[in-house]
C-alpha cells in the first residue's frame, strides 16, 4: 500500500522555466510534508516542508503547495537551474515515521 | 557541525553472509532512522530508534535488525544476505521526533 505517490518517474524542463513536481497521498492523518533532493551517490538533502495546516510555503526559488481536499502537493522551482537536476522525493510524516514516495528524476535542459 | 556519518561507504558481500552498517547521527540528535533505496522502490523505511528504543519498524523480514547506543550511534545488521538486499542503505538523524531528517551519504551494499 503506497501512501505517498509520485506518478512521474522523470521530468524534463528547460533552464529558466518553472519545474513542477507533483505528489499525491492517501492518508489524511499526515502531520506535515517534506521535499528532499538527491544527487547520485549522496544522501537526500532536505529542501522544504509544509505543515498540514498550511497551503503554501515558500523558500527562495522553491514553493510547496498543499491541497488537502485533493490530497495533493506540488513543488515549484522557478527559475529552474542546471544544478536542480536531481531526484526529488516527496515525503509525509505520520506517527513519528517519514514515508517517502519513489521519487521523480528532474532533468534541466540547457 | 558534522553531518550524519555512515560507514562503510561501500561493501561487497556474498549470499548467506551477514553485514553490519554503522551510523553516527548529528551531534545532539537522538532519533536515527534507516532506509533502503533501490531503483524500483525508492526510499523504503526500515526502522527508527529514539533514545535506544526502536519506535517504528517497516515491512522488512526479521533478517534486518538494528540497535541504538547510549551515544545515539546506531547499527543495522542484515543476516543471511540475499541478492535482493543489494541496495543503498541510508541513515537519517533527527534532533527530536517530527522534525526534518538529515541523511548520511549511505552505504552501498552489493551482494554477489
Amino acid at each position: 500500500d503506497q501512501q505517498v505517490k509520485q506518478n512521474s518517474p522523470s521530468l524534463s524542463v528547460q533552464e529558466g522555466r518553472i519545474s513542477i513536481l507533483n505528489c499525491d497521498y492517501t492518508n489524511s492523518m499526515f502531520d506535515y510534508f517534506l521535499w528532499y533532493k538527491k544527487y547520485p551517490a549522496e544522501g537526500p538533502t532536505f529542501l522544504i516542508s509544509i505543515s498540514s495546516i498550511k497551503d503554501k510555503n515558500e523558500d527562495g526559488r522553491f514553493t510547496v503547495f498543499l491541497n488537502k481536499s485533493a490530497k495533493h502537493l506540488s513543488l515549484h522551482i522557478v527559475p529552474s537551474q542546471p544544478g536542480d537536476s536531481a531526484v526529488y522525493f516527496c515525503a509525509a510524516n505520520r506517527d513519528d515515521k517519514i514515508i517517502f514516495g519513489k521519487g521523480t528524476r528532474l532533468h534541466i535542459l540547457p | 557541525k558534522a553531518g550524519v556519518t555512515q560507514t562503510p561507504r561501500y561493501l561487497i558481500k556474498t549470499r548467506g553472509q551477514q553485514v553490519t552498517l554503522s551510523c553516527s547521527p548529528i551531534s545532539g540528535h537522538r532519533s536515527v532512522s534507516w532506509y533502503q533505496q533501490t531503483p524500483g522502490q525508492g526510499l523504503q523505511f526500515l526502522f527508527e530508534y529514539f533514545s535506544e528504543t526502536q519506535r517504528n519498524k517497516g515491512n522488512f523480514p526479521g533478517r534486518f535488525s538494528g540497535r541504538q547506543f547510549s551515544n545515539s550511534r546506531s547499527e543495522m545488521n542484515v543476516s543471511t544476505l540475499e541478492l535482493g538486499d543489494s541496495a543503498l542503505y541510508l541513515c537519517a538523524s533527527q534532533r527530536i521526533l517530527n522534525t526534518e531528517a538529515f541523511f548520511g551519504q549511505g552505504t552501498r551494499l552489493t551482494v554477489v
